[in-house]
């Protein structure tokens, strides 16, 4: 079945580090891939998204490439800030079961000043 | 609009309790997701609807689960004489229309506590 695996964590980063969260992805098809962000204390959202390959979705800074031929989708990010604290989640839909995402487990970022 | 609202945000109940959530969605939007989240992992699906029909229930919605969203609005999520093993966040999500660029927009969640 479809299935997301990303990097344990927790990561722990000074602020204006460089961030990479790794991604990769099990699916048929065509699947769109989504990174979430959860704020301590807050819901769900979406942070950026990518539907076809060699898509690059980005936002607040943060970017990821659908990368098909290795079946991944790595977040980046060039400096990251004490409000980047958060726990990602890269996940995917694969439109063929009602766009359902399917969620990787999560990384928790800290990031100090 | 205010996005995708819970009620309750937070749940203690006793095991063998009955305890009932509610989602209530974005306006217009037809479809309508839940989502159990336990601590350290990512949110696993429960169960789909598409105006008030539900299409589809994972194998994690055992029979003491039901959900129901009668007028294809609002949504309830029932859990029947609760576990222990029953205690997570429970999430629903909203989208207006099928199809990849569809975002999912998600409400906080209600976290339940079974002791």
């Amino acid at each position: 079945g479809n299935s997301v695996t990303q990097m344990e964590g927790p990561v722990t980063l000074s602020e204006e580090a460089f961030l990479t969260i790794n991604c990769t992805y099990t699916a048929t098809g065509y699947p769109s891939l989504f990174w979430y962000v959860q704020y301590p204390g807050e819901g769900l959202q979406l942070l950026l998204k990518a539907t076809k390959a060699d898509d690059k979705g980005s936002n607040k800074g943060f970017e990821a490439t659908y990368r098909k031929e290795t079946t991944s989708f790595h977040l980046e990010k060039g400096s990251v800030q004490v409000s980047d604290s958060a726990v990602y989640f890269c996940a995917l839909s694969d439109g063929t079961s009602y766009d359902k995402v399917i969620f990787g487990p999560g990384t928790s970022l800290s990031v100090i000043p | 609009d205010t996005g995708v609202s819970q009620d309750p945000r937070h749940k203690i109940t006793k095991r063998g309790q009955n305890v009932t959530f509610r989602c209530d969605p974005i306006s217009e939007h037809n479809r309508l997701y839940w989502y159990r989240q336990t601590l350290g992992q990512g949110p696993e699906f429960l169960t789909y609807f598409q105006n008030e029909a539900q299409l589809e229930k994972s194998r994690l919605l055992s029979d003491r689960f039901s959900a129901e969203r009668p007028k294809g609005s609002f949504s309830t999520l029932e859990i029947q004489r609760t576990e222990q093993g029953d205690s997570a966040m429970y999430l629903c999500a909203s989208s207006p229309r099928p199809g990849p660029n569809t975002e999912a927009f998600f409400g906080q969640g209600t976290r339940l506590t079974v002791v």
